[in-house]
């Protein structure tokens, strides 16, 4: 079946602009995870939805950093007056919450260069 | 402050032999942990996972190994293949949250 799926895999963002990130889960998935994954590190949480509540966004950066899944599906994030440091590589994940285990399901990640 | 750690960046090891990955985390209330692998410009691939209330999971080549006392686990991989030449991630959740904490990662080589 598909997987997850991101769009777009890249963007080039000039300092300043607004970008938005589209995320499209497994079907059937409940939860949705977005993380950041800067040059050398490990992906690093941001926020999480259950269905279209957003339960967790603790670890957005800013008040920059906006995240939204309205009908319970697709999940775009949204970064507004891009910085530099906001280069990374943006992972969306689901799962199927209530089968007992963690394991998440990851896209291909959007790589975000802000020049 | 990195709750989760994979201190050694890199491992080379020779195709047939024992890969073993080690990872440390400093947080009690972790009851969960993964393995994730990762090729170039794509996503973490889900490989093994772990419970709190074991000590030990395998799936085909692949074993994890906790030691809650000394918050560390390890992933062996035996025999390595020049296949599983990537980035492995380990990863940590804690009750009630569906939430990871990745460590940093490190690059494992299989030689042929």
């Amino acid at each position: 079946g598909a997987g997850v799926s991101q769009s777009p895999r890249y963007k080039v963002a000039k300092r300043g602009q607004d970008v938005a990130l589209r995320c499209d889960p497994i079907s059937g998935h409940v939860s949705l995870f977005w993380y950041q994954q800067a040059l050398g590190q490990g992906p690093e949480f941001l926020t999480y939805f259950q269905n279209e509540a957003q339960l967790d966004k603790s670890g957005l950066p800013s008040d920059r950093f906006f995240a939204e899944r309205p009908e319970g599906s697709v999940s775009t994030l949204k970064i507004q007056r891009t910085q530099q440091e906001d280069s990374a590589v943006y992972l969306c994940a689901s799962s199927f919450l209530g089968d007992g285990s963690y394991e998440q399901y990851f896209g291909p990640g959007t790589r975000l260069t802000v020049t | 402050d990195q709750q989760v750690k994979q201190n050694s960046p890199s491992l080379s090891v020779q195709e047939g032999r024992i890969s073993i990955l080690n990872c440390d985390y400093t947080n009690s209330m972790f009851d969960y942990f993964l393995w994730y692998k990762k090729y170039p410009a794509e996503g973490p691939t889900f490989l093994i996972s772990i419970s709190s209330i074991k000590d030990k999971n395998e799936d085909g080549r692949f074993t994890v190994f906790l030691n809650k006392s000394a918050k560390h686990l390890s992933l062996h991989i035996v025999p390595s293949q020049p296949g599983d030449s990537a980035v492995y991630f380990c990863a940590a959740s804690q009750g009630g949250s569906e939430k990871l904490v990745f460590g940093k990662g490190m690059k494992l080589t299989v030689n042929p």
